[in-house]
């Protein structure tokens, strides 16, 4: 597709349930990140992969959080034992590389997470 | 503006005038800008950018100042439209680092 593209748009789960949120990138983008935002804030970064890599993880807010990237294309976040403060919208974009000096990043509609 | 708690600073203008969005950002060593807009339901959307080698760049209908001084960005929207009612977003980088840092937003309402 055009965009980013990310499934499911909507994810109602109950309080300690696994979830798990897909993320495809625009074609030939080899930057893809992920961000957080809950109801009227800003976004809260989580991860980032260049290729299948993610050099950095200090983001993600705790160990129940993961994520991968396979074939330098489609990537998986997965929440574990999901609780109620995890409810948020999940954001992925990606960029044609790392951005930095003039890379913008162009997101995808989000997983709207709810936990019950 | 900066928000406080969960309440976004709101801008209301009537159809036709011009907004202005105002952002404070953080960083000094920041030198990349961007401005996003997001519809209610959807993902932010790449509106224009800025570097820090620059104090004022045009697109359509819209132009972003950077004052680089005292550290704010302002995005102008020309003969604001119902269609330009969203929350809008600047973020801020840093040098080849990844990490998009983003304000808490403002919410533009078009009055028809």
């Amino acid at each position: 597709g055009a965009g980013v593209s990310q499934s499911p748009s909507n994810k109602v789960t109950e309080k300690g349930k696994d979830v798990e949120l897909r993320c495809d990138p625009i074609s030939g983008h080899t930057a893809l990140y992920w961000y957080r935002q809950s109801l009227g804030q800003g976004l809260e970064f989580l991860i980032y992969f260049q290729g299948n890599s993610a050099p950095d993880k200090s983001g993600l807010p705790s160990d129940r959080f993961s994520a991968e990237r396979t074939g330098g294309s489609v990537s998986t976040l997965t929440i574990q034992r999901t609780q109620q403060e995890d409810s948020a919208v999940y954001l992925c974009a990606s960029s044609p590389r790392l951005s930095g000096g003039n890379q913008p990043q162009h997101f995808g509609d989000g997983t709207r997470l709810s936990i019950l | 503006g900066e928000s406080v708690g969960l309440h976004l600073p709101t801008l209301s203008v009537q159809e036709g005038d011009n907004s202005i969005i105002n952002c404070a950002y953080s960083n000094s060593a920041s030198d990349y800008f961007i401005w996003y807009k997001q519809e209610s339901g959807k993902g932010p959307q790449f509106i224009i950018d800025i570097r820090s080698n620059m104090d004022k760049r045009q697109g359509q209908r819209v132009t972003v100042l950077l004052n680089k001084t005292v550290k704010h960005l302002s995005l102008q929207i020309a003969a604001t439209q119902p269609g330009d009612s969203a929350v809008y977003f600047c973020a801020e980088n840093i040098g080849s680092n990844y990490k998009l840092t983003f304000g808490k937003g403002t919410l533009l309402t078009v009055n028809p």
